[in-house]
């Protein structure tokens, strides 16, 4: 099955706790991104990749760090959280990128910073 | 730079009547694509129906229709027959086309809708 997957799905952490967030694809998907959900902001855009090794910032990029490997896998890494990164955040994956292709969205992981 | 607006937060429609959502959107751009998202309680984003710009003729997916005024930049979609499925939030999502570009979506705030059964 066609799908992006997402761990963990829920995360109550600490501030200043490092945690890491993994995004998967199996469709070998070249473009991924990164989003967050806030109330009221709608999906703001945090990083994204065109392919392997090529990383880039999105609108709300503070705080955050990727990394591309893999074409497959696209983690979101939070060095030192703080509270206002409590939010949902969704991984995303396209065949390629500027195209018609369909985003596929993982299926979120809600993040509390305590 | 781009923006998505929906500017009505909550709507409810009763079970088999007909509800239409808002969406304008600003950009200076002539060839993008304009998206309709379904997020349910799961939180799962869904995609409802998509419009390229370029093409003059309104999406159509079962029950769900758009309404693409591309001159006045609105971008509303029409819900025949509302179930209680289709209960959720609606997002309205703009991406431009580039070739080789970020493939960034740009969402409104979103739209909380109500199906009284």
């Amino acid at each position: 099955e066609a799908q992006v997957t997402q761990n963990p799905r829920y995360l109550i952490t600490v501030t200043g706790k490092k945690l890491t967030v993994t995004c998967s694809q199996n469709m070998n998907h070249e473009y991924m991104s990164w989003y967050r959900q806030d109330p009221g902001l709608g999906l703001r855009q945090i990083y994204y990749s065109m392919n392997v090794e090529v990383t880039d910032k999105g609108d709300v990029p503070e705080g955050y760090k990727v990394s591309r490997k893999e074409k497959r896998n696209f983690p979101l890494i939070l060095e030192s959280p703080s509270p206002n990164q409590t939010s949902l955040y969704f991984c995303a994956s396209s065949y390629s990128a500027g195209t018609s292709y369909e985003q596929y969205f993982g299926p979120g992981t809600r993040l509390t910073v305590t | 730079a781009q923006t998505v607006t929906q500017s009505q937060p909550e709507m409810s429609v009763q079970e088999a009547e007909t509800v239409t959502l808002s969406c304008t959107y600003d950009t200076s751009e002539s060839d993008y694509y304009l998206f309709w998202y379904k997020q349910p309680p799961s939180r799962q984003m869904i995609l409802v129906i998509r419009q390229e710009a370029y093409k003059q003729q309104n999406a159509t997916e079962n029950r769900f229709s758009v309404n693409f005024q591309k001159a006045a930049k609105s971008f509303s979609l029409k819900i025949s027959d509302s179930q209680l499925g289709d209960a959720a939030m609606y997002f309205c999502a703009y991406r431009n086309h580039y070739t080789g570009a970020n493939s960034k979506l740009t969402f409104g705030k979103g739209i909380t809708l109500s199906v009284r059964p």
